[in-house]
């Protein structure tokens, strides 16, 4: 099994609701990442996790509150967002920070 | 941090025309990626190519660690090529973070 899957495809949610997207692979990787793509831009690293503990946080607004909870699981939950945070999230793995990134598909994110 | 460069950032071809994207990188790198974005979002893995030559069927990449670039390319396009390519990399100073270019943007025609 070569593939990242993301939970859900598209998430719509108001300034005060609470959600969380879903990030699930079975490839063994012990690193995982959250991404976050705008329109026309590249994609944008969140966080990273090796071995399920957190190794970096791009200085992140507090209303995103990444979780690992297994080495397979990421989870990533979302309180009090704003409309600028309507994007195209994006999940990876690897197998070692150092290795190569494979994707999911996204999750795409509208804030009203 | 690193930087990295794609040219051209927009490419309009005729199915069946051939291309070459690259991407300059400021500084030695230990993974270079080499990914197509398809209109729904989805990032699919192309090469991971920190030096040499690689070919995949109508693909394949070059990378010229020393004098850091990396060029892919596309032979007998096809519709189904469009989308952003993106070329991403890691300096080896740069811990697990993977900094991606600003895409080029294809559009293959009919």
């Amino acid at each position: 099994d070569t593939e990242v899957t993301q939970t859900p495809k598209h998430l719509v949610m108001g300034m005060t609701n609470k959600k969380s997207l879903k990030c699930e692979q079975h490839m063994g990787h012990r690193a995982m990442y959250w991404y976050k793509q705008k329109a026309k831009k590249p994609p944008e690293l969140m966080f990273v996790y090796s071995y399920e503990k957190l190794s970096i946080n791009e200085s992140v607004p507090s209303r995103f509150s990444p979780e690992c909870p297994n080495s397979s699981l990421l989870n990533l939950h979302l309180h009090a967002l704003q409309p600028e945070d309507s994007a195209l999230y994006l999940c990876a793995s690897s197998q070692v920070v150092t290795s190569i990134e494979f994707f999911g598909p996204g999750t795409r994110l509208t804030v009203l | 941090g690193i930087q990295v460069e794609q040219s051209p950032p927009d490419l309009i071809l005729q199915e069946g025309a051939n291309s070459t994207l690259r991407c300059n990188f400021s500084d030695s790198v230990n993974n270079l990626q080499w990914f197509h974005q398809n209109p729904w979002g989805q990032l699919i893995n192309l090469f991971y190519i920190p030096s040499g030559t690689k070919q995949n069927g109508r693909l394949s990449a070059t990378t010229v660690a020393t004098e850091r670039y990396s060029l892919l390319y596309i032979s007998s396009s096809q519709t189904t090529d469009s989308g952003v390519y993106f070329c991403a990399v890691r300096g080896e100073t740069s811990g697990s973070r993977l900094t991606f270019g600003e895409g080029t943007q294809l559009t293959v025609n009919p």
